[in-house]
């Protein structure tokens, strides 16, 4: 089944403990993103990456870090994670780097950071 | 960067009426405008999308509309069911990035 994954699903950690969130894709998509939602403020983009090792900063890229080693692998690490990251987070990949192309959602991971 | 307005935050129709959901942009590079739904404790997912170069696209009861010298595209339900009940998100993109809209609750009354 064509799909994209994250773990944890579920997270709740203390400032400034290192934590990575993974996600997956099993569709040989070029294109993955990070995305956080936050109650009135939609879904803001963090990083993107159009291809292997090739990353860049979205709207709100501050505190985190991504890499893109493998082709079906995006981590979100946050180094040192502070109470205002607090948010449900989503992966998203998409065929290719084109903008036209249709963003396929993972299940998300909602973390606190206390 | 990118700024997108989406309006209302929360609308009610009754089953059967139509509901408009609207949304302005700011760059004028921005040529890519998708439109996702989000039921609740659901992922986001794609109902219609919209380029730069067409002003109207339609998909059974969904349609898109495009302004581009007014900056602002509408999602358009018609003949609304209660399984349309969810948060709407559109967003503009340019170049990779997506800017999305703040959300629209929609609730549709049986």
């Amino acid at each position: 089944e064509a799909q994209v994954t994250q773990n944890p699903r579920y997270l709740i950690t203390v400032t400034g403990k290192k934590l990575t969130v993974t996600c997956s894709q099993n569709m040989n998509h070029e294109y993955m993103s990070w995305y956080r939602q936050d109650p009135g403020l939609g879904l803001r983009q963090i990083y993107y990456s159009m291809n292997v090792e090739v990353t860049d900063k979205g709207d709100v890229p501050e505190g985190y870090k991504v890499s893109r080693k493998e082709k079906r692998n995006f981590p979100l690490i946050l180094e040192s994670p502070s109470p205002n990251q607090t948010s449900l987070y989503f992966c998203a990949s998409a065929a290719s780097a084109s903008t036209y192309n249709e963003q396929f959602f993972g299940p998300g991971t909602r973390l606190t950071v206390l | 960067g990118e700024n997108v307005e989406q309006h209302p935050s929360t609308l009610s129709v009754q089953e059967g009426d139509s509901a408009v959901i609207k949304c302005t942009y700011s760059d004028s590079a921005s040529n890519y405008f998708p439109w996702y739904k989000q039921e609740l404790g659901k992922r986001p997912q794609l109902i219609i999308d919209i380029r730069s170069n067409v002003g109207e696209k339609k998909d059974q009861r969904i349609a898109v509309t495009l302004n581009k010298t007014a900056k602002h595209f509408s999602l358009h339900i018609t003949e609304t069911q209660p399984e349309d009940s969810a948060v709407y998100f559109c967003a503009a993109s340019f170049g990779n990035q997506f800017y999305f809209g703040t959300g629209t609750s929609l609730t549709v009354i049986p």
